[in-house]
């Protein structure tokens, strides 16, 4: 089945430590995209990639990093200079014009 | 810079009723796309409806359906015969047509909504 894949659905960490939060997709999209879902707030955009080794950065890029060195597959990277780590974090992708299909998501816990 | 606007954090509806969530955007573009996702406990977003700026008909998909007021920068989402599955966030979101803004979303804060027996 087609799909977008992220895993793990639950990730602790301690802080200080980076951790890498895994996106997958077989829809054969170019564009991919990673969100953060806090409680009472809307979805946030982080990063962004329309293109294989092209990424911009969204609208709360800072204590993140991303690569796209596959078309299948957009890692997130939390750093130990993200804050307020501990969210709910959504991959997507898009094919040309259409609309972004998500994926199920990662619980991500540090403490 | 676009916004998104939910008022309502909380709605509820009795079973086969039917309840409206609201929703306002505020834009300087005359071309854009207008969205209202799902998300049930599960987490996952489901996309319920779409509506391009262009065109006045309103959306309809089943028992969903919007009232895209285009002046207003309003656009509802209309749900019919709510059943129990219906139970879940709703967010509004936004997309820019104009090319080179890559089809990033701007979503409001999310409606939830319980619907009762």
């Amino acid at each position: 089945d087609g799909g977008i894949t992220q895993s793990p659905k639950y990730l602790f960490r301690k802080e200080g430590q980076n951790v890498t939060l895994s996106c997958e997709q077989n829809l054969n999209h170019d564009a991919m995209y990673w969100y953060r879902q806090d409680p009472g707030q809307g979805l946030r955009l982080i990063y962004y990639s329309q293109i294989v080794n092209d990424f911009q950065k969204g609208d709360i890029a800072e204590g993140y990093s991303v690569s796209r060195e596959k078309k299948e597959s957009f890692p997130l990277t939390v750093t130990s200079a993200q804050k307020n780590p501990t969210a709910f974090y959504l991959c997507a992708s898009r094919a040309g014009a259409g609309e972004q299909y998500f994926g199920p998501g990662t619980r991500l816990t540090v403490t | 810079a676009q916004t998104v606007t939910q008022s309502q954090p909380e709605m509820s509806v009795q079973e086969a009723e039917t309840v409206t969530l609201s929703c306002t955007y505020d834009t300087s573009e005359s071309d854009y796309y207008l969205f209202w996702y799902k998300q049930p406990p599960s987490r996952q977003m489901i996309l319920v409806i779409r509506q391009e700026a262009y065109k006045q008909q309103n959306a309809t998909e089943n028992r969903f359906s919007v009232n895209f007021q285009k002046a207003a920068k309003s656009f509802s989402l209309k749900i019919s015969d709510s059943q129990l599955g219906d139970a879940a966030m709703y967010f509004c979101a936004y997309r820019s047509a104009q090319t080179g803004t890559a089809s990033k979303l701007t979503f409001g804060t999310g409606t939830r909504l319980q619907v009762t027996l």
